[in-house]
């Protein structure tokens, strides 16, 4: 079975401040992906990022980045200079590569994070 | 691109009538669409994920003949809410997952969300 643990369930913050959300995983599968999603006060899923399980190369997008470690299971989101607008619920989740589960996602409990100004 | 549309955004019905919500994928083709349902403070529930032309595959608890879902066509998929009940309010959420192209079969993206009140 898969699993996702956000440990995380709220986090304060002041504006430009950097703030890391963590995430952790479990899985049998030997090929998975892992996602980041913002869902912000409106209440609309944004898609982040998306992470083959062979592509541990970290990645930076502007203020974001994303430290992928397989050998912890972990793939935590890092945001860099927080500002106000980034005040949202985050999920992390995962989903098996191919098989017949037709792409369902397994979300973590979500991580909400508030950035006073 | 990889846009999901999803109408009403909010509704409100009486008790026993039914609802239906509409999901569209707007630049792309979704052969896979998800519908979830999600309380507050609360992650994604999966309801069900619904394949075009072919019957929708439910998760355990979730009933069926409750919340009726058709994928008529590679764009659009429906959750009918029948006999709504006060605990059915809640915030429901579809997505849709691509053919090809984009990464869009590898990624779910989602719809807005409808509010459902049932008084």
């Amino acid at each position: 079975a898969q699993k996702v643990t956000q440990a995380q369930t709220e986090i304060s913050v002041v504006e430009k401040e950097d703030v890391t959300l963590d995430c952790v995983y479990e899985t049998r599968d030997t090929t998975y992906y892992l996602f980041w999603y913002k869902q912000p006060p409106s209440g609309e899923l944004v898609f982040l990022i998306r992470r083959n399980s062979f592509d541990e190369q970290n990645e930076i997008s502007g203020r974001y980045s994303w430290n992928f470690q397989k050998s912890t299971s972990s793939f935590n989101f890092t945001i860099t200079a927080s500002q106000v607008v980034d005040s949202a619920v985050y999920f992390c989740a995962l989903r098996k590569a191919g098989g017949t589960s037709y792409g369902k996602l397994t979300f973590g409990q979500g991580t909400i994070l508030t950035v006073h100004p | 691109g990889a846009v999901v549309s999803q109408h009403p955004s909010r509704v409100i019905c009486k008790s026993g009538t039914s609802v239906k919500i509409e999901c569209r994928s707007l630049d792309f083709q979704a052969t896979t669409m998800f519908w979830y349902r999600q309380f507050p403070k609360q992650s994604l529930m999966l309801m069900a994920t619904s394949n075009e032309g072919s019957k929708a595959t439910y998760e355990q608890g979730v009933e069926k003949d409750k919340f009726l879902i058709n994928h008529a066509s590679l764009t659009l998929s429906t959750l009918t809410v029948t006999s709504a009940h006060p605990e059915d309010s809640s915030f429901y959420i579809c997505s849709a997952k691509g053919t090809s192209g984009r990464g869009v079969a590898e990624t779910q993206y989602f719809g807005p969300g409808t509010r459902l009140l049932v008084l």
